[in-house]
């Protein structure tokens, strides 16, 4: 089966430094996507990881563990406009199917 | 411009209403996905499209028929739907061996039944 964790809400500081971890046990695995997803848009892709270890994009990072099934996406310098739904996904071993979390809901306050 | 267009973005329709969503991608892909999305629940995948071919069906109603003329469009036809079909659908695509492979989503349809 498929399943996927991530944190249903966060809210973190305009400024701070924010990790929203993801979970997931599959039957299959060729790569974890991170997405954001602003009220009423569409999901905008942010990060891949298919080997172990920390993919650095600007103020966004990303990193895997496959032996523990496990993924953190880290956000940096935290702007207000980052406030949105993170949505962690898994693609199965066919490269066909990306299997989403619920998503984490973050919040940035002033 | 995210490259997926979907419309109608708004959509309101009673239980014994047919209607249809259309999706369509400039960006080269060959393969377009259906998702669902309810609140507070995961992406629902639906249907997927590899080179016009539907290779997956994740055991959707009936009440929900897809169709893809071509690589570049989709449509999910709706007919007698109930409330709780009341969801944002979105299209995606992705394929053509460019990138990592990931979707391309469209802005969605909100989809209300009445």
């Amino acid at each position: 089966g498929q399943n996927i964790d991530q944190p249903t809400e966060m809210t973190a500081t305009e400024g701070a430094i924010v990790q929203i971890n993801c979970t997931y046990q599959t039957s299959g695995f060729n790569g974890l996507f991170w997405y954001q997803q602003h009220a009423g848009e569409a999901p905008t892709f942010l990060s891949y990881n298919v080997l172990d270890g920390l993919e650095e994009k600007g103020r966004f990072s990303s990193f895997l563990s496959r032996s523990k099934g496990y993924s953190y996406l880290l956000l940096k310098e935290l702007q207000m406009k980052d406030s949105a739904s993170y949505l962690c996904a898994v693609r199965d071993q066919y490269g066909n199917k990306l299997v989403f979390g619920a998503g984490t809901i973050l919040r940035v306050k002033s | 411009e995210t490259g997926v267009t979907q419309t109608p973005r708004h959509l309101v329709m009673g239980m014994t209403n047919k209607k249809s969503l259309k999706c369509e991608q400039h960006l080269g892909h060959n393969a377009m996905y259906w998702y669902k999305q309810s609140a507070k629940k995961p992406l629902e995948l639906m249907f997927v499209y590899n080179f016009k071919e539907q290779t997956e069906n994740n055991s959707v109603p009936s009440r929900f028929s897809p169709e893809c003329p071509n690589s570049s469009h989709l449509f999910l036809h709706l007919h007698t739907l109930q409330p709780e079909d009341s969801a944002l659908y979105l299209c995606a695509s992705n394929g053509g061996g460019r990138g990592t492979g990931e979707l391309f989503f469209g802005e969605g349809s909100r989809l209300t039944v009445l």
